[in-house]
Parts: C-alpha cells; sequence; structure tokens
C-alpha cells in the first residue's frame, strides 16, 4: 500500500514568488491536512481538507492556501514568498476524521526561501 | 489559547532503562490523544493512540492517560538506541484536527 507521497521534496524560492506544493494521499483516504515545521514553532497546522472541501484553517495569513481535488489528492500554494516561510511543510492524510484516526504523514517538501 | 505543552529535553537515559515523557494540554474537551515518534530528517510516524483514563501498553510502549489533570505519558520500557529520536504529543482540539507539542527529544546511550 503506497504512502503519503508529496512533491517535490526540495524546493529553493526567491523571496516574492510563489509556490505550490502537492500531495497525494493513502488511497482510501478522504482527508487531508497540511503542518508547516520549523525548529522554534514545532508542528504549525495549515489546514484540513474532506470532500474537496476545507474543513478548518489555521492560523496562517492568506497567503497560504490549500484545494483538494475529486480523487483527494491536495495542493498547497504560498504566494508572495517570504524567508519565515523556509520551513518543512508536511502532508498527512486521515481515513476520515484525524481526531479518530490520526495521520499518516508524508516526506515532506523542504522550502528554502533566499 | 489551544496549547500542547512537553518538556524539550534533551532526556537521557542509558540503555535498558524505562524512559518517561510527558505532555499537558489546555483544552478539557479533548477526546483523543496520540504520540508520534521523529526520527532526524524523517517525518513524524504513529506509534500509540489513546483515548480513554488509564493505561494503554502495545510491546515495549504504555500510554497513560488523566483527563482530569489534562495530563498524558509515555513510558518506553527496556529503552534502545533505536529510540533515540524526538517524541511528540498531539492532542485533537476544537477547529484543529491535532495540535501537536514541539516534542522531546529523547537520547538512549548504549
Amino acid at each position: 500500500k503506497a504512502g503519503v507521497t508529496q512533491t517535490p521534496r526540495y524546493l529553493i524560492k526567491t523571496r516574492g514568488q510563489q509556490v505550490t506544493l502537492s500531495c497525494s494521499p493513502i488511497s482510501g483516504h478522504r482527508s487531508v491536512s497540511w503542518y508547516q515545521q520549523t525548529p522554534g514553532q514545532g508542528l504549525q497546522f495549515l489546514f484540513e481538507y474532506f470532500s474537496e472541501t476545507q474543513r478548518n484553517k489555521g492560523n496562517f495569513p492568506g497567503r497560504f492556501s490549500g484545494r483538494q481535488f475529486s480523487n483527494s489528492r491536495s495542493e498547497m500554494n504560498v504566494s508572495t514568498l517570504e524567508l519565515g516561510d523556509s520551513a518543512l511543510y508536511l502532508c498527512a492524510s486521515s481515513p476520515f476524521d484525524p481526531s479518530n484516526y490520526g495521520y499518516t504523514f508524508g516526506s515532506g517538501t523542504r522550502l528554502t526561501v533566499v | 489559547q489551544k496549547e500542547v505543552e512537553q518538556n524539550s529535553g534533551p532526556l537521557s537515559v542509558p540503555e535498558g532503562a524505562i524512559a518517561s515523557l510527558n505532555c499537558t494540554y489546555s483544552d478539557r474537551g479533548s477526546q483523543s490523544f496520540f504520540w508520534y515518534r521523529q526520527y532526524s530528517g524523517k517525518s513524524p510516524e504513529l506509534i500509540m493512540s489513546i483515548y480513554s483514563n488509564g493505561d494503554k501498553e502495545d510491546g515495549r510502549f504504555t500510554a497513560q492517560l488523566n483527563k482530569a489533570s489534562q495530563y498524558v505519558s509515555l513510558l518506553i520500557r527496556d529503552s534502545q538506541p533505536s529510540d533515540s529520536a524526538t517524541y511528540l504529543c498531539a492532542v485533537n482540539m476544537r477547529n484543529t484536527p491535532l495540535v501537536f507539542g514541539k516534542g522531546t527529544r529523547l537520547s538512549v546511550i548504549a
């Protein structure tokens, strides 16, 4: 059974650019969440999608957005990149409700903004 | 303020000893609790879940939950050097599927 797949693994972008990250959940998992991980702040919740709808949203600025497709694949977009957006972005999937089942995480996308 | 607090460590224990990792949380309404292990350079992996007060055992791991004290812990018996990692406590809270603590770094010394 394939795990959660995130692409790309590494990205280097310049301040002001935008970036799109992709996530394919485990087959059959309908909930996809995104987290930002930094050494100082740990894992910070960005948003959760379920059946193409944003179900929950964290406390991040509007430059961070996401979407989910009918096949449960998800993308997140960060516009007008800032140096502070440098982080590991983790996608996590769950069969239905992460509160009941927990998450399976992907390997992450390491974003560096220069 | 939704918070999950963990001692950052490092917690150093000798091989074969019991490692005790602790976590407190702020939301009295939280119902589900998870422990994740994260090796350096890797993503978190789920090792235990607990939903009811008391103990839950899985191999060398025991999760303990006390909702009245808003406290959850993870015991690792017969610690091995391969257990050296960062352990993350995660708690469900209103409007956030899981809120994670910043993790406790465990070092098992051979």
